[in-house]
C-alpha cells in the first residue's frame, strides 16, 4: 500500500514555465513533509519542508502548497530552469523517525 | 559540515551470498538509516537506528539484517542476494532527537546480482 502518492511520473516544461508537482497522502497523523530533489548520479538532498500549521511555504522559486483536508499538497517552481531538471521526491512522517517517500516526479526543463 | 561515507560504491555478488554494506557518519547524529531505491519506486525504508545498539525494521526489512555498534556506523547485511537484484542502497543520517528532520544521505552502494 503506497501511504505517499505523487504525480505525474514525468514533467516536462520549458525554461520560464511554471511547474506543478503534486503529492498526496492517506495517513492523516503525518505532520512533516520534506521535498527531496535529486540530480542523476547524486543522492537525494532536501529542498523545502511544511508542517500542517500552515497552507504555504515558499523557498524562492519553490513553494510548498498544502491542503490539508484533501490530504494533498503541491510544489510549485516558477521560472523553471535546466538547472533544476532532477527528481522530486515527496515524503511525509508522522512524529516518528520513519519518513515514507514517494515514487518521485522525473522533472525536465527544455532551455 | 559532514560527511556520509558509503563503502563499497559498487557490490557485484552471486545468487545466495551474503552481503554487507557499510556506512560511516562524521555528523555525530544520533539517527541512521538505510534506504533501498529502485528505478521509478522511490526510496524504501529498511532499516532505521535511533541510537547506538538500537535496531528498528522499516517496511522492506524482510532479507536483511543491520548493525548499529557505534554511534557513527551502520551495518546492513542481505542475507542471501536475489539473482539479477539490481538497486541503489542509501544510507542517510539526521540529527532528530524525537523525529526525522533533515536526512544527510551517502552516495550509495549500487548492488548487481548476478
Amino acid at each position: 500500500q503506497q501511504q505517499v502518492r505523487q504525480s505525474p511520473q514525468s514533467l516536462t516544461v520549458w525554461e520560464g514555465e511554471t511547474a506543478i508537482l503534486n503529492c498526496s497522502y492517506e495517513d492523516s497523523t503525518f505532520d512533516y513533509f520534506p521535498w527531496y530533489w535529486q540530480f542523476p548520479r547524486e543522492s537525494p538532498a532536501l529542498l523545502i519542508a511544511i508542517r500542517p500549521v500552515s497552507n504555504k511555504k515558499e523557498d524562492g522559486r519553490f513553494t510548498i502548497f498544502f491542503n490539508k483536508r484533501e490530504k494533498k499538497l503541491s510544489l510549485h517552481i516558477t521560472d523553471s530552469q535546466p538547472g533544476d531538471s532532477a527528481t522530486y521526491f515527496c515524503a511525509a512522517s508522522s512524529g516518528s523517525w520513519q519518513l515514507i517517500f514517494g515514487s518521485g516526479t522525473q522533472l525536465t526543463v527544455m532551455p | 559540515g559532514g560527511i556520509i561515507t558509503q563503502t563499497p560504491k559498487f557490490l557485484i555478488g552471486q545468487e545466495g551470498q551474503k552481503l554487507t554494506l557499510k556506512c560511516q557518519q562524521n555528523f555525530n547524529h544520533d539517527t541512521m538509516y538505510w534506504y533501498r531505491q529502485d528505478s521509478g519506486k522511490g526510496l524504501r525504508l529498511i532499516y532505521y537506528s535511533i541510537t547506538e545498539n538500537d535496531l528498528q525494521k522499516g517496511d522492506l526489512s524482510e532479507g536483511y539484517d543491520a548493525s548499529r555498534e557505534k554511534k557513527s556506523s551502520f551495518s546492513l547485511t542481505v542475507t542471501s542476494a536475489q539473482k539479477n537484484e539490481m538497486a541503489v542502497f542509501l544510507c542517510a543520517s539526521s540529527i532528530g532527537t524525537f523525529s526525522a528532520e533533515t536526512l544527510y544521505f551517502g552516495s550509495g552502494t549500487r548492488l548487481t546480482v548476478l
